[in-house]
């Protein structure tokens, strides 16, 4: 399996610009989430998903911020405008749900934006 | 929102020498488990803990779950530069599907 697949890895943009990023879970887990890392607020939860349904986007920080899964193996998150605080890592992360456990959570390689 | 504190933030320490990080909730968990992220990378899954006063060991590393499941602890013995990175704990809200993630500690490992 080619685990968890983000794209792009990097991005610039001019502050303003709509910036979408995108992610490809691991194939059979029903569980994406997405994160956003910075040095100042660590590693945050933004959204997560279940069976391609959002279960709660209590961390999306506006509402430029918006995140879609129209089927099982692709999510994307966009950020519309853009502004220069927005700049971080984000992360993608998938998951299935154990019986009784909660399982661990595979990591894409992230996609380092930056707003300009 | 979610409290998870780990101390302390960074640690140095000569390679060799033995390291602990801790984590802290200010609610009872259900479970906790540890990450480890590289300089550069991602978070990579360590370990799960799920039993009160639960002790798991791997290699060097051995982690525990506090009796009153409030707190864990991960103590990797005599470092190695491959131990370098950032070290996360991270807990979920009781019959929620979340996970939220300590604060961090950065290893450094002196050569």
């Amino acid at each position: 399996d080619a685990g968890v697949i983000q794209s792009p890895r990097h991005e610039v943009t001019e502050m303003g610009q709509e910036v979408t990023l995108r992610c490809k879970p691991i194939s059979g887990h029903d569980y994406l989430f997405w994160y956003r890392q910075t040095m100042m607020r660590g590693l945050e939860l933004l959204i997560y998903f279940n069976n391609n349904v959002p279960i709660d986007d209590s961390g999306m920080p506006e509402d430029r911020f918006s995140a879609k899964m129209p089927n099982a193996s692709f999510s994307t998150l966009k950020i519309q405008p853009s502004e220069p605080r927005d700049s971080a890592v984000y992360f993608c992360a998938s998951s299935f749900k154990g019986i009784g456990v909660r399982e661990k959570l595979f990591f894409g390689s992230g996609t380092q934006l930056s707003v300009l | 929102g979610q409290q998870v504190m780990q101390i302390p933030q960074y640690q140095h320490v000569q390679e060799g020498e033995d390291f602990t990080t801790y984590c802290n909730s200010s609610t009872t968990l259900s479970n906790i488990q540890w990450y480890k992220q590289r300089p550069g990378g991602h978070p990579v899954f360590l370990i799960q803990l799920v039993k009160s006063g639960e002790v798991k060991k791997q290699k060097r590393l051995t982690f525990q779950f506090g009796e009153a499941k409030k707190n864990s602890s991960l103590h990797i013995t005599a470092t190695q530069t491959t131990d370098v990175g950032t070290y996360f704990c991270a807990q979920d809200q009781t019959g929620a599907n979340n996970l939220f993630f300590g604060t961090g500690t950065r290893l450094t490992v002196i050569p």
